[in-house]
């Protein structure tokens, strides 16, 4: 279990650019999950795949943010004309299947829109 | 709606003192709910977890929590805090067959010696 890890760990950039992030999860875990925390809140769900079908988005998720996970293994987070209010923690989770497994988090990646 | 409620956003103990951290949930029937510890530059941990069962549940580290469904509530508990265990702490829920977590907003735990 080398557990979940994602990169970059930062990243700045400008408003405007185009911004992807990776998520390795852990191998063996079928689940995966993308949250959005900012400063002061917990996190918050935006999408979830199992394998490679992404089977739940959130409002949250405007139509500049798109996930995918080809081959059911990584994932990538990708944000289009980014945002100063898309500054933020971005957490990937992975989990087996059932309620009760609980989540195994990344570190995140912290964006900054300047 | 859904949600979960942790009424204290900053918390000072001295070390050796016993913590009790509050989270009430918001849901029609018993969810799964879970504490997770965030450090700094550091990813969300799972404390512990309960689903059913023993309404008393033990965790890593020396943690402890308590579901009681009258009062809607799952308080995390440690006798004796040590300084190592200043960090943010998470208490969330899982209500559907996704298992996607709801956190309430987190509580910052600060350990003074």
């Amino acid at each position: 279990d080398t557990g979940v890890s994602q990169n970059p760990r930062h990243k700045i950039t400008k408003r405007g650019q185009n911004v992807t992030f990776r998520c390795d999860p852990i191998s063996e875990h079928n689940r995966l999950y993308w949250y959005r925390q900012t400063l002061g809140q917990g996190p918050e769900f935006l999408t979830y795949f199992q394998n490679e079908a992404q089977l739940e988005k959130s409002r949250l998720l405007s139509d500049r943010f798109s996930a995918e996970r080809p081959k059911g293994s990584f994932s990538t987070l990708e944000i289009q004309r980014t945002e100063q209010g898309d500054s933020a923690m971005y957490l990937c989770a992975s989990s087996s299947e059932g309620r009760g497994t609980g989540h195994h988090f990344g570190p995140g990646t912290r964006l900054t829109v300047t | 709606a859904q949600s979960v409620t942790q009424p204290d956003i900053h918390i000072t103990v001295s070390e050796g003192a016993s913590l009790e951290l509050r989270c009430n949930y918001s849901y029609g029937a018993t969810p799964y709910l879970f504490w997770y510890v965030q450090s700094p530059g550091q990813g969300l941990q799972l404390l512990l977890k309960y689903f059913s069962g023993d309404t008393l549940v033990q965790g890593i580290k020396g943690f402890e929590a308590e579901f009681k469904r009258s009062q809607s509530s799952f308080n995390l508990r440690k006798p004796s805090v040590h300084w190592s265990d200043a960090a943010e702490y998470f208490c969330a829920m899982n209500t559907g067959t996704a298992s996607k977590l709801t956190f309430g907003t987190g509580t910052r735990l600060q350990v003074t010696l």
